[in-house]
């Protein structure tokens, strides 16, 4: 079975342009989880969907930052205007739902670089 | 300046010895814990988990032990492998949802062949 596919993979761009993020979920699951990864804050959630809607974005840093799952099977997260300091890498995560319990499997990240 | 970041401890085990990585969870409300491995370039990767109803719980080759008194947490790994090498991350949930999953900073094992 394929797992959370992400892309692209590595991006590097120069800070101040817009990045898209794309995520494409378990087949099946309904909810999905964007986080972040960095060496000074590890990994922290930013949002997360059910079925579709947004359920908690709290973790979204600042307005420069959205995402939206316009269908069960596509996700995006897109940073406008970019900032070095948002060079990290973000993972996209999929569970069967949200009941505590249920695995959350990762895709492969995208490893974005903002110069 | 000093740089600041996480500093992951870091474990060395010889290879064919069992590894012992722990970890100190904070909220005493969190009943469900999971392990995962995440190797260089990749994302993590769900290893095994466990419900604070329970102080073991088995897998393949790997074993995690719960003490909820001291809120510690341990993955056990027994004969280790190379491809044991990675990053390994304890996270906690401490709500009632998927989202409320909080990861620690991890442990860097590196298996010497």
């Amino acid at each position: 079975d394929a797992g959370v596919i992400q892309s692209p993979r590595h991006e590097v761009t120069e800070m101040g342009q817009e990045v898209t993020l794309r995520c494409k979920p378990i087949s099946g699951h309904n909810s999905l989880f964007w986080y972040r990864q960095t060496m000074m804050r590890g990994l922290e959630l930013l949002i997360y969907f059910n079925n579709n809607v947004p359920i908690d974005d709290s973790g979204m840093p600042e307005d420069r930052f959205s995402a939206k799952m316009p269908n069960a099977s596509f996700s995006t997260l897109k940073i406008q205007p970019s900032e070095p300091r948002d060079s990290a890498v973000y993972f996209c995560a999929s569970s069967r739902d949200s009941a505590r319990g249920n695995t959350i499997y990762f895709g492969e990240g995208s490893w974005l670089t903002v110069v | 300046g000093e740089s600041v970041g996480l500093h992951l401890p870091t474990l060395s085990v010889q290879e064919g010895d069992n590894s012992i990585i722990n970890c100190a969870y904070s909220n005493s409300a969190s009943d469900y814990f999971i392990w995962y491995k995440q190797e260089s370039g990749k994302g993590p990767q769900f290893i095994i988990d466990i419900r604070s109803n329970m102080d073991k719980r088995q897998g393949q080759r790997v074993t995690v032990l719960l003490n909820k008194t001291v809120k510690h947490l341990s993955l056990q790994i027994a004969a280790t492998q190379p491809g044991d090498s990675a990053v390994y991350f304890c996270a906690e949930n401490k709500g009632s949802g998927a989202n409320n999953l909080f990861f620690g900073t991890g442990t860097r094992l590196t298996v010497i062949p």
